[in-house]
């Protein structure tokens, strides 16, 4: 299924990087997400983007700074990150913010920080 | 106590067998109710949602109990490929979902 695209799929950067991860949805979705999903722990929420307009920081640190230039496309900036930081992070779709919505995930990107 | 809880498992079952499982959820006000599944390394793949009145998808059933706050999946005739973690979400207000940890299903020949 190709309806949600992240690259890269894995990334290994030291504490000092800057890199980005991007997600685009293919689906015509108003809605996206950012997750972190860490060994054994539920998934996270960090951000949510509907209309290109950022609706949620769930507490999120600034070394993670989110980018939506259209409801297609959103990106994580990525700066000075701790080992702690290192997780799955899935980027996700919805047609909307509505009730019941399914949510429609991306493969992910692995990050490890070294 | 966490949102969404879930026995971690692993449910180790023979194939053709049935296996359930349960989740609980700690708020009352919950509104929508889903099961997503996540193969090992993965993306998590929305499953089936979860009526009030219980649903079935061809060899999967869920259930949902209001009074006692849980939700429960069945899987009938377990195939191979069956085998997953299977991550309860339950919606607490428009977009916000609360992921389970997940219950691991492992299906031996």
């Amino acid at each position: 299924e190709t309806g949600v695209t992240q690259t890269p799929r894995h990334l290994v950067m030291g504490m000092t990087n800057k890199k980005s991860l991007k997600c685009e949805q293919h689906l015509g979705h108003n809605a996206m997400y950012w997750y972190k999903q860490s060994a054994k722990k539920p998934l996270e929420l960090m951000f949510v983007y509907n209309f290109k307009e950022q609706t949620e920081n769930n507490s999120v640190p600034s070394r993670f700074s989110p980018e939506c230039p259209n409801s297609s496309h959103l990106f994580l900036h990525l700066h000075t990150l701790q080992p702690e930081d290192s997780a799955l992070y899935l980027c996700a779709s919805s047609q909307d913010l509505g009730p019941a919505q399914p949510q429609h995930f991306g493969d992910g990107t692995r990050l490890s920080i070294l | 106590r966490k949102e969404v809880e879930q026995d971690p498992g692993p449910f180790n079952v023979p194939e053709g067998a049935t296996v359930a499982f349960n989740c609980t959820y700690s708020n009352s006000a919950s509104q929508s109710f889903f099961w997503y599944r996540q193969d090992c390394r993965k993306e998590p793949k929305l499953l089936m949602s979860v009526y009030s009145s219980g649903n079935e998808d061809g060899r999967f059933t869920a259930q949902l109990n209001r009074a006692s706050q849980y939700i429960s999946l069945l899987i009938r005739d377990s195939k191979l490929s069956d085998s997953a973690t299977y991550l309860c979400v339950v919606n607490l207000n428009d977009y916000k979902l609360s992921f389970g940890a997940g219950t691991t299903v492992t299906v031996r020949a």
